[in-house]
């Protein structure tokens, strides 16, 4: 059974920082591209980043170039999302996707709640 | 960045009737490969997203065939055949073949 499990998600005040991490099995973490997801409470989804199987390439939002990094753990089956400089808009749930070439096959995680807030 | 829209917003529906969701595209979604990276997200209340089409038409595993994805170049459709009770959501489509991927507004299903 895929799985993909979001943790890290908690309330940080404005400016701070805050790591996402995505566990994943049940599929063959090394060969999916990989990326995060958000949704502000009560609106839509919104793309942030993804990153090659191999991790050589990121690409992000605009919105989020240089506040955001994601990274994985091909040896852990790990996704990261190191979040800087946090700002109230930032405040969304956190979904890990995963997706392989061609969109073949796509995983959702159940995300994990980031709420920016003084 | 392409621009994803989505009609209607709010969709109430009569169970066992059909209901047909719109999605345009700013631009064409023909990828230059050939293929058209056009996919259809259902998310019900409560729960995290879940993809049921993918590449226009093609459904995913365990997706009832009551669900069909059509449409080419930048006007897309996601049709119910009969709705059922579980429908209840909001339906995305979703881009990735532009960066960035991104999603139309959604379109919510209601009874």
């Amino acid at each position: 059974e895929v799985q993909l499990v979001e943790s890290g998600g908690q309330l940080v005040q404005p400016g701070g920082s805050l790591r996402l991490s995505c566990a994943a099995s049940g599929f063959t973490f090394s060969t999916y591209w990989m990326s995060w997801v958000r949704q502000a409470p009560g609106k839509g989804l919104e793309w942030v980043a993804n990153i090659q199987q191999d991790g050589s390439k990121e690409h992000y939002v605009d919105s989020m170039k240089g506040r955001f990094t994601i990274s994985r753990d091909n040896a852990k089956n790990s996704l990261f999302l190191q979040m800087n400089s946090l700002r109230a808009e930032d405040t969304a749930v956190y979904y890990c996707l995963a997706y392989s070439d061609a969109w073949t096959s796509e995983y959702w995680g159940q995300g994990t709640l980031v709420t920016v807030s003084s | 960045d392409v621009v994803m829209t989505q009609s209607p917003l709010s969709l109430p529906v009569t169970l066992g009737q059909p209901a047909s969701i719109s999605c345009r595209s700013s631009q064409s979604l023909v990828y230059s490969d050939g293929n058209t990276y056009l996919n259809w997200i259902q998310q019900r209340p409560g729960q995290s997203p879940r993809r049921l089409i993918y590449r226009v038409s093609n459904r995913d595993s365990g997706v009832p065939d009551r669900f069909t994805g059509s449409g080419s170049g930048t006007d897309f459709t996601l049709k119910i055949s009969r709705v059922e009770a579980e429908d209840v959501g909001v339906y995305y489509c979703m881009q990735a073949s532009h960066w960035p991927p991104n999603f139309g507004g959604g379109t919510k299903v209601e009874i």
